[in-house]
């Protein structure tokens, strides 16, 4: 059984520039969440898809965005980045209704916006 | 509003001490909560969880932690820590309303071991 699994691991982008991160969840888990964790913070809830759909958003603009694909991989976009945007990206998987209650997390993409 | 709050954000002990981590939690999120740990540039990893039951749970390497309601607490104990124990941990609980099982996160509490 493999685990959640993100890429890149490292990304450097200068203020204004758009970026994709991607996150592959565990197997057989349906529902894929987004954290972003500044230095010095614990995560922030950013958004969730399960079924291919946002369900349920955090206190994040819209220039935030995501998609999740058929086989329950995902991505995170954030355009017009902004030097506050750097931080460490999680991604974190689990299974919605089959008890689902528990989110296992990757290793994280670390982003820096100079 | 949904909070979690640990109230230290750092712990030093020795080896081999005993080491409790607070965790307080708002009457507004959901009681499934969660510790997680994360060692130096590498993400989250679970520790221990309460769902349900038994309101003492444990972990595999000797951490556990007890659910108190009238306390609205989640305490992380260990009676003996280890150097390899030196990490951040965090106390979550879900987050009711919206997302199915979003994560509200403490601030985190760095625990280090010193030899």
């Amino acid at each position: 059984e493999t685990g959640v699994t993100q890429s890149p691991t490292h990304l450097i982008k200068t203020r204004g520039q758009q970026v994709t991160l991607r996150c592959s969840s565990q197997s057989g888990h349906n529902t894929v969440s987004w954290y972003q964790q500044a230095l010095g913070q614990g995560p922030q809830f950013i958004f969730q898809y399960y079924r291919e759909e946002e369900n349920g958003r955090g206190n994040f603009p819209p220039r935030f965005s995501g998609l999740q694909f058929p086989n329950y991989s995902s991505e995170l976009n954030v355009n017009a980045l902004e030097l506050d945007d750097s931080a460490l990206y999680l991604c974190a998987s689990s299974l919605v209704g089959g008890g689902g209650e528990t989110q296992y997390f990757g290793p994280g993409t670390r982003l820096l916006v100079l | 509003a949904q909070s979690v709050t640990q109230l230290d954000s750092q712990v030093p002990v020795f080896e081999e001490a005993p080491v409790e981590l607070r965790c307080n939690y708002s009457s507004s999120v959901s009681v499934y909560l969660f510790w997680y740990v994360q060692y130096p540039n590498q993400g989250l990893q679970l520790l221990l969880k309460y769902l349900s039951g038994s309101t003492l749970v444990k972990s595999i390497n000797g951490f556990e932690a007890e659910f108190n309601k009238s306390q609205t607490s989640f305490h992380l104990r260990k009676p003996s820590v280890h150097i390899s124990d030196t990490a951040e941990y965090f106390c979550a609980a879900h987050g009711s309303g919206g997302a199915t099982n979003k994560l509200i996160f403490g601030t985190g509490t760095l625990l280090a071991v010193q030899p």
